[in-house]
């Protein structure tokens, strides 16, 4: 069975630093995979969503990109804000619509 | 237009009754998904709906849990005879399922917090 894990399960930057976040599965046959973003009480919103053909995509301050054959994403957020404070969370498409999401990472942007 | 909308946004029910959670999909998104998620914890995947297909149930975690989808759109997970350890966040997800599945991005609901005393 996929198992999608993501570490740090937390981390607290101070606003302006760039950083990383890892998410790692254990079955490369996978479709695509999707970076969500979930903010306290509410539903996932999905920011980057990469082809499992595609290395990396990008959408402002956000870059995802994707190493299938070693089962590995990052999502690399530039000159962060606190607004991007929130949770975020991967997930990989195996077989038709069967999606695992990881546990995700709980960001605190520090003003 | 419109994103997939929840109701009730926040349900405190006691043990021992049934409940009802309901989902709005994006119009036109033929796939709609539900989730739990427990406090702290990631999404457990319940059921899977795909147009007028036999839903995908291998989440649902007993008997008590089961869902329709009618009409290929409006969805409802009912949890009977609820225990506290139902308590938890229940998330509608809903995406297209066209030429292209690679471009069909999940979109989610604001979810129901379901309280169980």
């Amino acid at each position: 069975k996929q198992e999608v894990t993501q570490i740090p399960a937390a981390l607290s930057v101070p606003e302006g630093e760039n950083l990383v976040l890892n998410c790692s599965f254990t079955d490369s046959a996978i479709y695509n995979l999707q970076w969500f973003r979930q903010d306290p009480g509410k539903g996932l919103t999905s920011l980057l969503l990469i082809q499992s053909s595609q290395r990396e995509q990008t959408s402002g301050r956000l870059n995802a990109s994707l190493d299938k054959s070693s089962g590995r994403s990052t999502l690399y957020i530039a000159a962060s804000q606190p607004g991007d404070s929130a949770t975020y969370l991967c997930a990989v498409e195996e077989n038709f619509n069967k999606f695992y999401f990881g546990s995700g990472t709980k960001l605190n942007v520090k003003p | 237009g419109a994103g997939v909308s929840q109701s009730p946004s926040n349900k405190v029910t006691e043990k021992g009754k049934d409940v009802e959670l309901r989902c709005d999909p994006i119009s036109g998104h033929t796939a709609l998904y539900w989730y739990r998620q427990r406090l702290g914890q990631g999404l457990e995947f319940l059921i899977y709906f795909q147009g007028n297909s036999a839903p995908d149930k291998s989440g649902l975690p007993s008997d008590r849990f089961s869902a329709e989808r009618t009409g290929g759109s409006v969805s409802t997970l009912t949890i009977q005879r609820t225990q506290q350890e139902d308590s938890a966040v229940y998330l509608c997800a809903s995406s297209l399922v066209g030429g292209s599945r690679y471009n069909s991005p999940l979109h989610f609901g604001n979810g129901t917090r379901l309280t169980v005393t």
